[in-house]
């Protein structure tokens, strides 16, 4: 089956805790998304990459970082940084260059 | 410029009724709008989506329908039942670099 896992579905961390949440795709896609959904809010854009080893800035990057070292894998880690990061976090691939993106089953992520 | 406002926040329907969710745009240069349903602790996946060289779209029970005018583009939702409840998320974006803009989305309730 081709898609989209994301893990842990849920994850506790303690304040000043760096965590990591895996996101894998095996749709061979180019271009893949990491967004955080806070309750009554849209989905906010933390970082993209269109390659492997090349990433962006999203509108709200600070506090959080990612690596792209191979195509199926786009791993975010939320860092002590964030001020606020209990929310429940989605990754998301595409074609590059075309609109429609595919999105895993998400993390919610509790700091306690 | 850059936003996308939806509306309403939540809508409770009868089932065999019509839901209808509405969103608003500023930005003349998108022309991308996808919508987005999202059930709870899932990922979002694309309903329909529209460009904007068409007033209407419609696949099975779903229609958009565009106006490029007034800048606005809604979802409706015949015969609605309540496999439909879940929340609605509304976007756009610019073709020439498909970032995705979304709205806040929608709480549909059907009421059986």
């Amino acid at each position: 089956d081709g898609g989209i896992t994301q893990s842990p579905k849920y994850l506790f961390r303690k304040e000043g805790q760096n965590v990591t949440l895996s996101c894998e795709q095996n749709l061979n896609h180019d271009a893949m998304y990491w967004y955080r959904q806070d309750p009554g809010q849209g989905l906010r854009l933390i970082y993209y990459s269109q390659i492997v080893n090349d990433f962006q800035k999203g509108d709200i990057a600070e506090g959080y970082s990612v690596s792209r070292e191979k195509k199926e894998s786009f791993p975010l880690t939320v860092t002590s940084a964030q001020k606020n990061p209990t929310a429940f976090y989605l990754c998301a691939s595409s074609i590059v260059r075309t609109d429609t993106q595919y999105f895993g089953p998400g993390t919610r992520l509790t700091v306690l | 410029q850059q936003q996308v406002k939806q509306s309403p926040q939540s809508l409770i329907v009868q089932k065999g009724g019509i839901s209808i969710i509405n969103c608003a745009y500023e930005n003349t240069a998108f022309d991308y709008f996808p919508w987005y349903q999202q059930f709870p602790g899932k990922g979002p996946a694309l309903l329909i989506a529209i460009r904007p060289d068409v007033s209407e779209k419609k696949e099975g029970r779903f229609t958009i329908s565009f106006n490029k005018s007034a800048k606005q583009f809604s979802l409706h939702i015949m015969d609605s039942q309540p496999g439909d409840s879940a929340t609605y998320f509304c976007a756009a974006s610019i073709s020439s670099n498909y970032q995705l803009i979304w709205g806040a989305g929608t709480k549909l309730i059907i009421k059986p």
